[in-house]
């Protein structure tokens, strides 16, 4: 099988920079995209292809990619920025195309 | 607006069937992959299954193939997921997701549904 691993959990105070990141093997070939889920809610898309935001998405949301990682990065953090975070991407083979990182809690001090 | 409304969750015991539904509107239901995702009670999301535009082409997690059936009515505007053979291993709130392409082989999701929840329990 093929794994994505991020940090259980990022914390930060208001304000500060959070970077969540999320390793991959295959991730200098396929590109990454991040979902935001708050308590009780669905998933929502952040950031797609690696860097690009969907519209409604404050810009202080940002993603990048380098090798075999990918970070989502959250600038000015908010209290209502608390939530888990997903990555997601496929393997290199084709066999493993949807795969989901197994998730990061940001918390908001 | 895109809108995806799952239903047909509930309680059923092991070794039962369920069938969910997802009613989608707000975008040409035809012409988009969608997929099944879900979320076990405390951890993190798992992707079941995807089909693609015209429903010709299925794929389907390791843990559920053999067991769940993906399917689509592109006249009603509605996704399916048949599941046979449950265990308590598939107790999960799913969640219906709207693909960006057509194909289902490999996509994002833009959209979700609010999700329903299958509990597998004697």
């Amino acid at each position: 099988s093929y794994e994505l691993t991020q940090p259980p959990s990022v914390s930060v105070s208001p304000g500060q920079t959070a970077r969540i990141t999320c390793s991959g093997d295959a991730l200098p070939k396929q590109y990454s995209y991040w979902y935001q889920q708050k308590a009780g809610q669905a998933p929502v898309l952040v950031i797609y292809k690696d860097s690009e935001r969907p519209s409604g998405i404050p810009e202080r949301i940002s993603g990048s990619s380098s090798g075999t990682t990918a970070t989502l990065t959250i600038s000015g953090v908010q209290a209502e920025d608390e939530a888990d975070y997903y990555c997601q991407s496929a393997d290199s083979t084709g066999k493993y195309n949807y795969v989901f990182g197994n998730g990061t809690q940001l918390i908001v001090l | 607006e895109v809108q995806l409304l799952e239903s047909g969750g509930g309680l059923v015991q092991p070794g039962g069937s369920l069938r969910l539904s997802c009613a989608a509107s707000g975008f040409s239901f035809r012409t988009f992959a969608l997929s099944w995702v879900r979320q076990a009670p405390g951890k993190g999301l798992e992707w079941v299954s995807a089909i693609n535009y015209n429903g010709q082409s299925r794929y389907y997690s390791d843990s559920v193939k053999g067991r769940f059936t993906v399917s689509r009515d592109n006249l009603k505007d509605t996704l399916y997921l048949q599941m046979n053979s449950l265990t308590a291993e598939d107790t999960a709130v799913y969640y219906c997701a709207k693909g960006n392409q057509a194909s289902g082989a490999e996509d994002y999701f833009a959209y979700w549904g609010q999700g329903t929840l299958v509990t597998v329990s004697s």
